[in-house]
């Protein structure tokens, strides 16, 4: 089982949709948790980090289940430049690296 | 500010040729990172130096790889020799401090193995 998983879509969605996206993660000791966002043939970048009470960032909002070993990240109000590839990021067994998956590509369509 | 700079951005180069890739991370980073990415693995991480020593390097594929950083601001990850399946998009990746902190990457050296 690879240690981060998600759902690699692609999501198509109108502007101004409500878009959600999903991560699982193996290490159940892990301890941080990240979004990362990657836009085409760029280099990734932090999108918001995720806390145990879950948090926002202005149309962004992710939320951690740590009994389901689960991360989530819903964008409200989708804009076309919100078009990219959202990586789910966890840290490694050694507490030292990040391990990603392989990332959700989501599509905003006017 | 500079960020972390990588080259060359893009190389094609022949089956058995050696590869040299180069990062300088941003300055007063202690973490380097060098990372793999393709279509069917995503995101790999090889090897991961802190304060210049090599700490984890278990992600490494074989022999053919070696990375090596001879102090801070410098970082080399070579291939020789270098095969198809090698064709990846490499990024290095630095932080200010280990185990905290974003993962500040650079745009990436794009290599292709005939």
């Amino acid at each position: 089982r690879k240690e981060v998983e998600q759902d690699p879509g692609p999501f198509n969605v109108p502007e101004g949709a409500t878009v959600a996206f999903n991560c699982t993660y193996s290490n159940s000791a892990s301890q941080s948790f990240f979004w990362y966002r990657q836009d085409c043939r760029k280099e990734p970048k932090l999108l918001m980090s995720v806390y145990s009470s879950g948090n926002e960032d202005g149309r962004f909002t992710a939320q951690l289940n740590r009994a389901s070993q689960y991360i989530s990240l819903l964008i409200r109000d989708s804009k076309l430049s919100d078009s990219a590839t959202y990586l789910c990021v966890v840290n490694s067994n050694s507490g030292y690296a990040l391990n990603f998956g392989k990332g959700t590509s989501l599509l905003v369509t006017p | 500010d500079a960020g972390v700079i990588q080259s060359p951005r893009h190389e094609v180069t022949e089956m058995g040729q050696e590869v040299t890739l180069r990062c300088k991370p941003i300055s007063g980073h202690n973490s380097l990172f060098w990372y793999r990415q393709t279509m069917m693995r995503g995101l790999e991480l090889l090897i991961y130096f802190n304060n210049n020593v090599p700490i984890d390097d278990s992600g490494m594929p074989e022999d053919r790889f070696s990375a090596k950083m001879p102090n801070a601001s410098f970082s080399t990850l070579k291939i020789q020799p270098s095969e198809p399946r090698d064709s990846a998009v490499y990024f290095c990746a630095s932080r200010e401090r280990e185990m905290v902190g974003e993962l500040f990457f650079g745009e990436g050296s794009r290599l292709t193995v005939l």
